[in-house]
């Protein structure tokens, strides 16, 4: 299985500052035959089921803010925040999609400080 | 709109079963694969499993913590998701989420607990 590894496990930013969150796979995520990363980052909000963020590693899902941005590629990917709000508080996954088992990261608590 | 509804969690011994559907609207069920996402409380997330269309032959595929104790299957005339649960332990307490796969997961429903104890 693929293991996805995210860093760090909490994160406390201001309000306005940027927010990065790291993942890692224990092997790439890029299929070479389209070059795409099989990568997508979701968001939990306490008490509701996750939210599709950003798909194919940078490609924002319908309706999601754009200070919502995602890069990297092959093993190593980037979820930014560029400009945190209140309603941003929430627990981030990456998961790919590469492998016939699907894996997630094991989540992000971003918190305001 | 899409929706997808689980329903049938509650309360198991180990050891014991229990049936997890999940009702889909809003779009061509038939069309898509569909899996099960699971949460224990207060931990992240885990895939559990996957059904194919029936273009792939209603293939599934399974975490190895459930292989071999849990099925998937659904019915499409009733766009209808299922997860039969067996051999219950106490690690498998969880929130079932039932989601809808394009490669990545794109509508969640809203999930069923499922406990575990004695």
């Amino acid at each position: 299985d693929i293991v996805m590894t995210q860093s760090p496990d909490s994160l406390a930013v201001s309000l306005g500052e940027r927010a990065t969150i790291n993942c890692k796979s224990s092997q790439s995520v890029l299929y070479s035959s389209n070059n795409e990363n099989y990568l997508a980052w979701y968001q939990q909000k306490p008490g509701q089921p996750p939210k599709l963020l950003i798909y194919w590693a940078s490609t924002r899902e319908s309706g999601v803010p754009d200070r919502f941005s995602g890069s990297g590629s092959g093993t190593d990917f980037t979820l930014t925040i560029s400009s945190l709000q209140a309603e941003d508080v929430a627990v981030y996954y990456c998961q790919q999609y590469y492998g016939t088992l699907r894996t997630f990261g094991q989540g992000t608590k971003l918190e305001i400080k | 709109e899409v929706q997808l509804v689980e329903s049938g969690g509650g309360l198991v011994q180990p050891g014991g079963s229990l049936r997890l559907s999940c009702a889909a609207s809003g779009f061509t069920f038939s069309d898509h694969y569909m899996d099960w996402v699971r949460q224990a409380p207060g931990k992240g997330l885990e895939w559990v499993g996957r059904s194919r269309t029936k273009a792939n032959s209603y293939t599934t595929e399974y975490a190895a913590s459930v292989k071999g104790r849990f099925t998937i299957s659904r019915d499409d005339s009733m766009s209808t998701l299922f997860l039969q649960m067996d051999s219950l332990k106490t690690e498998d307490t969880a929130v079932y989420y039932c989601v809808r796969e394009l490669n990545y997961f794109d509508y969640w429903g809203q999930g069923t607990l499922v406990t575990v104890s004695s």
